[in-house]
């Protein structure tokens, strides 16, 4: 069974970088047909697609959040990262890894998610 | 941000019929498969819904989607209540060039 957890820290500061990685267990992101994503939902708020991959290299995120997000892969460990800066309140939220397939909403495997607060 | 117009609240009582709608534009609902996901309090979201219609394994029978130009619906019959959650719609837009989601519907079970 798949399985996607996501770690990192619970608060940053504003201004600085959130960074987040997501462990992928039980399949593996290389030579998968598969996309790997990022979702955030602000607290009593939707869902908000950041950005996605695909193990051979192509990146793509939303367009909203393009200048200060960056998503890497390392597929030696059969991980996934997420760096965005700089932070502000506003990207306080519940951050989510999910797999999903090409040119489609379809996310059917999902981490818990980890809620990173952004305050001084 | 959310791209993609749900109500925001649904209810109706135990064994009741409950339909959310889902609407969009030509570059997401009008030209792509729309999926829906169920989210219980304090967990990540699940895929209830995908291809418009298809309910993935586990997914029990009452729960039904469909879809017509740029709107789509999920229907709850015989409504449980196990049933209240938050229900997003998404879909792939062709002109964000990545997937958009609903703003969500809380359904309640009274």
């Amino acid at each position: 069974q798949l399985q996607l957890q996501e770690s990192g820290p619970g608060q940053v500061k504003p201004s600085e970088t959130l960074s987040l990685t997501c462990t992928v267990s039980g399949g593996s992101i290389r030579g998968s047909s598969f996309y790997w994503g990022w979702i955030r939902q602000t607290p009593g708020k939707g869902l908000e697609w950041i950005g996605s991959f695909y193990y051979s290299g192509s990146t793509f995120y939303n367009a909203s959040l393009e200048s200060r997000v960056t998503i890497s892969v390392d597929t030696s460990k059969n991980q996934f990262s997420l760096k965005l800066s700089p932070v502000t309140a506003a990207d306080t939220a519940v951050y989510y890894c999910a797999r999903h397939s090409y040119k489609a909403a379809l996310f059917d495997y999902w981490g818990q998610g980890t809620l990173v607060t952004v305050s001084s | 941000q959310s791209v993609l117009t749900q109500p925001p609240s649904a209810s109706g009582t135990p064994g009741q019929r409950v339909t959310i709608s889902c609407s969009g534009s030509s570059s997401n609902i009008g030209s792509k498969t729309v999926n829906w996901y169920q989210q219980l309090p304090r967990t990540a979201p699940k895929l209830l819904m995908y291809s418009n219609n298809q309910r993935p394994s586990g997914v029990p029978d009452r729960f039904s989607g469909s879809k017509s130009g740029t709107s789509a619906s999920l229907a709850i019959s015989g409504l449980q209540s196990e049933d209240e959650a938050d229900y997003y719609c998404a879909a792939w837009d062709d002109s964000l060039n990545g997937p958009v989601f609903g703003t969500g519907t809380k359904v309640t079970v009274l």
